[in-house]
């Protein structure tokens, strides 16, 4: 079974609906993160979850909303879908920056394609 | 912005070679990772290397960090055609401990 698991891994949606991704994860991990892969421009950043009471915006944060319901779930919800947030959303965990065993190595989920027509 | 820059954006090499791959970056770091991603799949982390360190090796995989010059490579001896993927690097800064990724280098190593 996957450690980080997202859902769903494809999901095809119109112009203005609402979207939910959503994340588990099994590894323990306080940190999780979302990303957007487009083709060319490499991961950028969404949103960050040090802990389930502290959420961050990252470097592309409009148009995205996140709900941390639990240590293990991190969901990613866009309120109203447009064609240009068509993209491959990955969720990642890492250990606490606090912890011995941090060096920031992210563990990724398997994606979620999304295309909003 | 991204934090890290990659050269080359697509590499095509034979089976055998030696696959070069470099990564440079803008600001203080406390570490430079790789990573790798098949097709349309997760990333997978390759190795990491702290910024008092200057090269690292993992089994085929060596990787160097110049912090003068703010640049990494990635070296990948001996390639096979499972090596074929997109080859990210990724730094973690000192302030947020947060990951930037690079635009990636497609690597495309034929049997």
């Amino acid at each position: 079974d996957a450690d980080v698991t997202q859902t769903p891994r494809n999901r095809i949606t119109k112009t203005g609906k609402r979207i939910m991704l959503e994340c588990s994860q099994t590894k323990g991990h306080d940190r999780m993160y979302w990303y957007r892969q487009d083709p060319g421009l490499g991961l950028r950043l969404i949103y960050y979850s040090f802990d389930v009471k502290d959420i961050n915006k990252g470097e592309i944060s409009d148009g995205y909303s996140v709900s941390r319901q639990a240590q293990a779930k991190f969901s990613l919800s866009l309120e109203s879908a447009i064609p240009n947030q068509t993209a491959l959303y990955f969720c990642a965990t890492s250990y606490p920056f606090s912890s011995g065993e941090n060096t920031g190595e992210l563990f990724f989920g398997e994606g979620s394609r999304l295309t909003v027509l | 912005s991204q934090q890290g820059e990659e050269d080359p954006q697509a590499l095509s090499i034979q089976e055998g070679e030696n696959a070069t791959m470099n990564c440079s970056y803008k600001t203080s770091i406390n570490n430079l990772q790789w990573y790798r991603q098949n097709s349309g799949r997760g990333l997978v982390h390759l190795i990491l290397i702290r910024s008092n360190e200057r090269e690292k090796h993992s089994g085929r995989l060596r990787v160097t960090l110049d912090t003068s010059k703010k640049s990494s490579s990635l070296l990948i001896t001996a390639s096979r055609a499972a090596d074929t993927a997109s080859y990210f690097c990724a730094t973690k800064d000192t302030s947020y401990g947060k990951l930037t990724f690079g635009q990636g280098t497609i690597l495309t190593v034929h049997p």
